[in-house]
């Protein structure tokens, strides 16, 4: 079984650029959930969505957004880049039931220039 | 609020030795617990979980840990250290009613000395 894809792993992006990661889950699962990792604040959960809907959302602004489409592939995108933004966006997949585990792709490590 | 906190940035052990990773949090229901670990480069992976019953949870790479409701506490323990287990390790907890939401820890990075 195939886990978690996140494309591309690596990009160099300027300052008020835009970003798109995508993120596809493990086959069956319908939950995808983003989170932001960087040194000085960790790990930070960035949104979650589930059967296209997103169902919770951290405390970023609205530069940042996402969706997911029917087949539960997700993108996230970043608007007006600040130097700031440059971290590992991680992508983790699960079923969607509160008890069941997350299971987290590699990342795309961001960097803005 | 939930919360988590993980006692020490930075442990060291020798090869062979007990690894014990500290892990606190803070919640007003029962929690949904994890334990991850994150190799250079890596993603995270999930090293066990905590739901319900039984309180001693048995991990991969022979990592365990124990739910302590008392304690308010989910420690993560190895009997005996090995070279590959040098890595970032993060305790998570999931929001109740959040759905998927995790809250970790700041990460605790353990070091295997030979």
């Amino acid at each position: 079984k195939a886990g978690v894809t996140q494309t591309p792993r690596y990009l160099i992006k300027t300052r008020g650029q835009q970003v798109t990661l995508s993120c596809s889950p493990i086959s069956g699962h319908r939950s995808v959930s983003w989170y932001q990792q960087t040194p000085g604040q960790g790990l930070q959960f960035l949104f979650e969505y589930f059967s296209e809907t997103q169902r919770n959302k951290g405390n970023f602004p609205g530069r940042f957004s996402g969706r997911q489409f029917s087949n539960s592939r997700s993108e996230m995108n970043v608007s007006t880049l600040e130097l700031g933004d440059s971290a590992l966006y991680l992508c983790a997949s699960s079923q969607g039931a509160e008890n069941t585990e997350a299971f987290f792709g590699q990342g795309t490590r961001l960097t803005v220039v | 609020a939930q919360s988590v906190t993980q006692l020490g940035s930075h442990v060291s052990v020798s090869e062979g030795a007990l690894v014990l990773l500290r892990c606190n949090y803070s919640s007003s229901v029962p929690p949904y617990l994890f334990w991850y670990v994150q190799y250079p480069n890596q993603g995270l992976q999930l090293l066990l979980k905590y739901t319900t019953g039984a309180t001693l949870v048995k991990g991969i790479n022979g990592f365990e840990a124990e739910f302590k409701k008392s304690e308010t506490s989910f420690h993560l323990t190895k009997p005996s250290a090995h070279m590959s287990d040098a890595a970032e390790y993060f305790c998570a907890v999931r929001v109740s009613g959040g759905y998927n939401k995790l809250i970790f820890g700041a990460g605790t990075r353990l070091a295997v000395h030979p």
